[in-house]
């Protein structure tokens, strides 16, 4: 019920192609999506997020699609450029208590 | 966003000493903090969540012996591995919640402790 199931574990798209992450998740509870960049060595950033009341979210060359009855959402990254590359973690969370992550995406973007 | 700050960045000690990680909100007063651990490729771990003034409540698994936190104030909390050993060399990250904030999880910028 608390776990977010993460896919693909790994990812790699040229340079310009669009990149997608997908997440699962349980708990009806869950009240807020976010998804985290991390580069090596560094803490985790926050990227983009959503709430379940809204189905899509962009910023930038970021969406989040959200479907709600799926229980389901996806990061998109339009337009991939080599400084993408990162771990992207999703997350589900219950706010302000808690968090649950999922197992990450390492993505490769090739010149 | 909001800024937390994590301090050392890197740290290497010998077996049985004990090492003191801080976190610290640089421009919000946080009222939770989590501690976690992240092993190459994986994802996070949370170890423990520490609230201002009050006692850590820490993960399953997780000896509270070793790994101590206390959160004295709205700005600072610190993890102590107390007589570290080489499997608790690591990655450790914290992050906050800022007091009232919707929702948005802030981390510091993370500590790789190395136990030889």
């Amino acid at each position: 019920q608390q776990q977010v199931k993460q896919s693909p574990q790994s990812l790699i798209v040229q340079k310009g192609g669009i990149s997608i992450i997908n997440c699962a998740y349980e708990n009806t509870a869950f009240d807020y999506f976010p998804w985290y960049q991390q580069f090596p060595g560094k803490g985790p950033a926050l990227l983009i997020a959503i709430r379940p009341d809204v189905s899509e979210k962009k910023e930038g060359r970021f969406t989040i699609s959200f479907n709600k009855s799926a229980k389901q959402f996806s990061l998109h990254i339009m337009d991939s450029q080599p400084g993408d590359s990162a771990t992207y973690f999703c997350a589900a969370s219950i706010v302000p208590t808690r968090w649950v992550f999922g197992q990450g995406t390492e993505l490769s973007v090739k010149p | 966003g909001a800024v937390v700050s994590q301090h050392p960045s890197w740290v290497i000690c010998k077996s049985g000493t004990s090492v003191k990680i801080e976190c610290r909100s640089l421009d919000f007063q946080a009222t939770t903090m989590f501690w976690y651990r992240q092993f190459p490729k994986q994802s996070l771990m949370l170890m423990a969540t520490s609230n201002e003034g009050s006692k850590a409540t820490y993960e399953q698994g997780v000896e509270k012996d070793k790994f101590l936190i206390n959160h004295a104030s709205l700005t600072l909390s610190t993890l102590t591995v107390t007589s570290a050993h080489p499997e608790d060399s690591s990655f450790y990250i914290c992050s906050a919640i800022e007091g009232g904030s919707t929702g948005e999880l802030f981390f510091g910028e993370g500590s790789r402790l190395t136990v030889l």
